[in-house]
Formats: C-alpha cells, structure tokens, sequence
C-alpha cells in the first residue's frame, strides 16, 4: 500500500524558514518523480514543486520560485521542502504527492498544516 | 498560465441522482486533464486521467467526458460517499493549474 506522512508544519514567523519532510513507503521511492502541492484554508490547490526521479531536475511556479527547494534522499525514500522567506500567502496545508511523470498526482498524504504569522 | 474555471462552485443533489460537474480551460489542454475528490478533512483522490480514464479503484459511476477547452465530470446514481470537493486540473501546459472546486452536497 502506497503510504505518504508529512511531516515539519508549523507556526513560523514572516520572513523566517521551514522545511518539510515526506516518508515514503508501499512504492520504489527513486522510480517517481514527487511533488508538493499545497492548498490555503478553505481554498483551492496550487501545485509548488516537482523533482525527478533523481533529483537533478526541479520545477516550480513564479510563486515560489527562488524561495522554495525541493529535494530527495532516495536512500531513506524521503522527500523534503526547504521553505525560506516565509509569507502570510504560504499559509497552507502541503500535500506530499506522487507525480506520474504526467504532472498529475496519483496519490498523496494527508497534509502539513504551515501557518506564516507574526 | 491557463486558467481552469469551474461550474457550478456548489451543487447540491439527491441520492440516486446523477450529476455533472463542468471545467473549462482558458486554451486547449488536448485532453490533459485530471478530476479529483476531496473528502472534508481528507487529501485529495485522483479519480480521472487524461481526460475520461478511470483511476485505480474508482467506481464505475464516475466518469470524465470532453475535449478542447471544455470537460466535465459524470458522477451516476449519487451515493452518500460521493459528498465532497471536486477539482479539476490540467497538466497539458507548464505549470499545471487546478480550478477552484465544486463541493458537492446532499440535498
């Protein structure tokens, strides 16, 4: 059974930095790219980063580009998100996600809840 | 980016009913497009693929239909487990884009 556990949420300061983790269990972890997507309280998803199976290739949006990095320890199955200059918009729940190779997402966990606030 | 409007932003049926749920894209997404349900306080589902291909353990009574810039989700015989948010999202173009949901209701 796929299994995804994030983990690392919390209350952070504006301008200050988080990293999340995700566990992966129930696949072969180095066979997928991953992803965060994240989704702000009662509000739609926003997709914020995927990364290749080896790590060697990122993507993300204008919106977190340049402040967000995403990463991989394919030994531990372990995925992560570096979160730096925090804003109030990055107050979500991020969702670890398995990305097809098709930039959908074909399962996730169930979340981390970020909360950026003074 | 392409944007994904979707229609009605609530919906409320009967069990038994059979309900659509419609997406439209600001260009054509050549069928790349993904339906998701949200159950509240659950993470999202993927339910369809590419259009109208039904995920792993999906039931039957959901289907996905369109082309071009418009798409719509089919969920038949409306049951109880079916209340939740629906989203759809399109991965033909960078970065994919989600629309804003549908949360569905008993009536």
């Amino acid at each position: 059974e796929v299994q995804l556990v994030e983990s690392g949420g919390g209350l952070v300061q504006p301008g200050r930095s988080l990293k999340l983790s995700c566990a992966a269990s129930g696949f072969t972890f180095s066979n997928y790219y991953m992803a965060w997507v994240r989704q702000a309280p009662k509000k739609g998803l926003e997709w914020v980063a995927t990364i290749s199976t080896s790590g060697s290739r990122t993507y993300y949006p204008d919106s977190v580009k340049g402040r967000f990095t995403i990463s991989r320890d394919n030994a531990k199955s372990s995925l992560y998100l570096q979160m730096n200059s925090l804003k109030s918009e990055d107050t979500a729940t991020y969702y670890c996600a398995r990305d097809t190779y098709y930039w959908y997402f074909d399962f996730w966990g169930p979340g981390t809840m970020v909360t950026v606030s003074s | 980016d392409i944007q994904m409007t979707q229609s009605p932003a609530s919906l409320s049926a009967s069990l038994g009913e059979t309900v659509t749920i419609e997406c439209r894209a600001s260009e054509d997404i050549y069928s790349n497009l993904a339906w998701y349900q949200q159950k509240p306080g659950n993470s999202p589902q993927l339910l369809i693929y590419d259009a109208n291909s039904l995920a792993d353990g999906v039931p039957s009574r959901f289907s996905g239909s369109g082309s071009g810039t418009q798409y719509s989700l089919k969920i038949n015989s409306l049951q109880s487990e079916d209340v939740a948010s629906y989203f759809c999202q399109q991965y033909n173009n960078y970065p994919n884009t989600f629309g804003a949901g549908t949360k569905l209701e008993l009536k």
